[in-house]
């Protein structure tokens, strides 16, 4: 089993400031995914990168896949308190998903 | 993306005890996938549910204690066997975005909490 190691664990930010969230691995992943997931509730997917070096971005967010596909980065702006919420990167390895930790953010008004 | 049911959204049960947990899904889908995530925590693969064959389970995971059911494409079962307070957790399922190729995206079902007393 590869790692996927996610950063920073929680996060706490006052509504309009930029975050980064980071997922880091040792291994490569023929993709990725960034969920997001409120309580009491499933997984919601936010985007797959699936190219080394691609960004997308989503609204205010943007997504980046490391040039070797093992890293990815989640960039929110100006941040609002509907931002709130559990925050996954999971790699895709042999049609399986290794999720990362997660990111537990939390923006205040 | 497909849309995926599970039932029930929640239980509460007695130690000793299993409960079933279904997850349909509106569209065929090839491949299936059970979940946990325990309280804090992010999501551990249990096993993967295969059409018309015995489940594929992760290390630490055994068929004995969450046997799986996939009887056609669009439907399968998870059953937690001779639960403990331990199994307390979330339980999710999540399929691949279909179209009858295996794919690297999964979706999920909104989940089933499990408390055991």
């Amino acid at each position: 089993t590869q790692l996927l190691e996610q950063s920073p664990q929680f996060l706490s930010i006052q509504e309009g400031e930029n975050l980064t969230v980071y997922c880091n691995s040792s291994s490569v992943f023929s993709s990725l995914q960034w969920y997001r997931q409120e309580p009491g509730e499933g997984p919601v997917l936010l985007v797959t990168v699936v190219t080394g070096g691609e960004v997308k971005k989503l609204k205010r967010l943007t997504f980046q896949f490391g040039d070797a596909r093992k890293d990815s980065s989640l960039h929110i702006t100006a941040a609002q308190t509907g931002d709130t919420g559990l925050y996954l990167c999971a790699g895709s390895q042999g049609g399986k998903l290794i999720f990362g930790q997660g990111t537990e953010l939390s923006v205040k008004p | 993306s497909a849309v995926i049911s599970q039932k029930p959204s929640r239980d509460i049960c007695q130690r000793g005890t299993s409960l079933t947990i279904q997850c349909q899904v509106d569209s065929q889908v090839t491949m299936m996938f059970w979940y946990r995530q325990q309280p804090g925590q992010s999501l551990t693969l249990i096993a993967t549910a295969n059409q018309g064959s015995e489940a594929t389970y992760e290390s630490g995971f055994v068929i004995d204690k969450f046997p799986i059911s996939r009887p056609n494409l669009t439907f399968s079962t998870l059953t937690v066997s001779n639960m403990s307070p331990e199994d307390s957790s979330i339980y999710l399922c999540s399929v691949d975005n279909s179209g009858g190729r295996a794919t690297d995206t999964q979706y999920f079902g909104p989940g089933t909490r499990l408390t055991v007393l």
